[in-house]
């Protein structure tokens, strides 16, 4: 089946270090997107790519970054920089260009990250 | 102005009542439309794309108005497992973005 996959559900860590998020999608698409949604509140964007190799700041990089080295990947770095980096965070992947822009984002389950 | 904007709620209805939802975009040059549901501590799932000429599925009734850059979404006949937030997605020419959602509670 086809579908996009986030690993882990549930993240610990500890403040001051750094933690990588996966996302992998095997839908063959070509856009991927990392948001996050904080208690009550809506999804904000962190960054999305287009393209392998390619990636651009959403409304809230600052203290994330991000990799795009295989169309199927899309790993999101949580850095020390971070001010509150705990949060339920969301990939999503949609097909891209000519009519494939009226597709919608289909979603993974979310990792649920908490820093103490 | 925000890209993207909702009504918060929370819209308290009885079963069976009819509700409705707004949305506005500000980018004319945005693409394509849909409605999401969101249930508490999950992710969005789609509900719906949303086009000019509207469009129907079951009680849901979705329309598009580009020239008022305004969306909206009518729930017929409410049921309780209707209740969760609701998220108006705007695509653009590179960004997806999602409003903040509007809460529906359906009351019995």
């Amino acid at each position: 089946d086809g579908g996009i996959t986030q690993s882990p559900k549930y993240l610990f860590r500890k403040e001051g270090q750094n933690v990588t998020l996966s996302c992998e999608q095997n839908l063959n698409h070509d856009a991927m997107y990392w948001y996050r949604q904080d208690p009550g509140q809506g999804l904000r964007l962190i960054y999305y790519s287009q393209i392998v190799n390619d990636f651009q700041k959403g409304d809230i990089a600052e203290g994330y970054s991000v990799s795009r080295e295989k169309k199927e990947s899309f790993p999101l770095t949580v850095t020390s920089a971070q001010k509150n980096p705990t949060a339920f965070y969301l990939c999503a992947s949609t097909p891209w260009g000519g009519r494939d822009n009226n597709s919608p984002l289909h979603f993974g389950n979310g990792t649920r990250l908490t820093v103490t | 102005r925000k890209e993207v904007e909702q009504d918060p709620g929370p819209f308290n209805v009885p079963e069976g009542a009819t509700v409705a939802f707004n949305c506005t975009y500000s980018n004319s040059a945005s693409q394509s439309f849909f409605w999401y549901r969101q249930d508490c501590r999950k992710e969005p799932k789609l509900l719906m794309s949303v086009y000019s000429s509207g469009n129907e599925d079951g009680r849901f009734t979705a329309q598009l108005n580009r020239a008022s850059q305004y969306i909206s979404l009518l729930i017929r006949d409410s049921k309780l497992s209707d209740s969760a937030t609701y998220l108006c997605v705007v695509k653009g020419y590179q960004k997806v973005t999602f409003g903040t959602g509007t809460k529906l509670q359906v009351i019995p």
